[in-house]
């Protein structure tokens, strides 16, 4: 079973710049999360969907950040523009519903400079 | 008051050793707990996954929980130098929102 993919896997940006980072989950799983990572810190949830629906994005930037889920399977996470402590490791995972057992991806390595 | 707290480390400790790796959290509505385990630019991966109080045993790993004093414990027997990871806990409560603690960094000596 394939795991979940993401890209790319590395990003440097400068800062006022935008980024977009993609993930495709785990094939059949409804449940959809974005996680950001800073250096040294356990992963913080941004958005969380179901199919194609948001469940959760209280803690999403709304103002610089924004994600879809087109058609419930693949998503985009999108930060524009960005800041220098918007550099981090964006972390996807998928799961078959909302409760069970998350499956991440490797993550994007962000740098913002 | 961060709702979950663990020791960065990093912890250092002779292949074969008994390692204890622990967390605390404020919330009492916490009924889920985990353990993931992450590799150096990899995602987490779920080890233990534990609902309410006591003991959960799966092969080298042990997870402890203690509601009471709001404490959660994972130990890994005869460790091996591929243990050395960053060692994650995570808890939830019926809302299905995962909060993870910061993470110990665990080194595995041959």
């Amino acid at each position: 079973e394939a795991g979940v993919a993401q890209s790319p896997r590395y990003k440097i940006i400068e800062k006022r710049q935008s980024v977009a980072f993609w993930c495709n989950p785990i094939s059949g799983h409804a449940t959809l999360y974005w996680y950001q990572q800073i250096l040294g810190q356990g992963p913080k949830l941004l958005i969380q969907f179901q199919n194609n629906g948001v469940v959760d994005d209280s803690q999403l930037p709304k103002d610089r950040f924004s994600a879809e889920r087109l058609k419930g399977v693949d998503s985009t996470l999108k930060i524009q523009p960005a800041k220098l402590e918007d550099s981090a490791v964006y972390l996807c995972a998928s799961s078959p519903r909302t409760g069970a057992e998350a499956f991440f991806g490797q993550g994007t390595r962000l740098t913002v400079v | 008051q961060k709702e979950v707290e663990q020791d960065p480390g990093p912890l250092s400790v002779p292949e074969g050793a008994i390692v204890s790796l622990n967390c605390t959290y404020s919330n009492s509505a916490f009924q889920y707990f985990m353990w993931y385990r992450q590799y150096s630019r990899k995602g987490p991966e779920l080890l233990m996954y534990t609902y309410s109080s006591g003991n959960k045993e799966d092969g080298r790993f042990t997870a402890q929980v203690d509601k009471s004093s709001k404490y959660i414990s994972l130990f890994i027997r005869d460790s091996q130098p591929s243990d050395s990871a960053t060692y994650l806990c995570a808890m939830r409560d019926s809302s299905y929102k995962l909060i993870f603690g910061s993470g110990t960094r665990l080194l595995v000596r041959p």
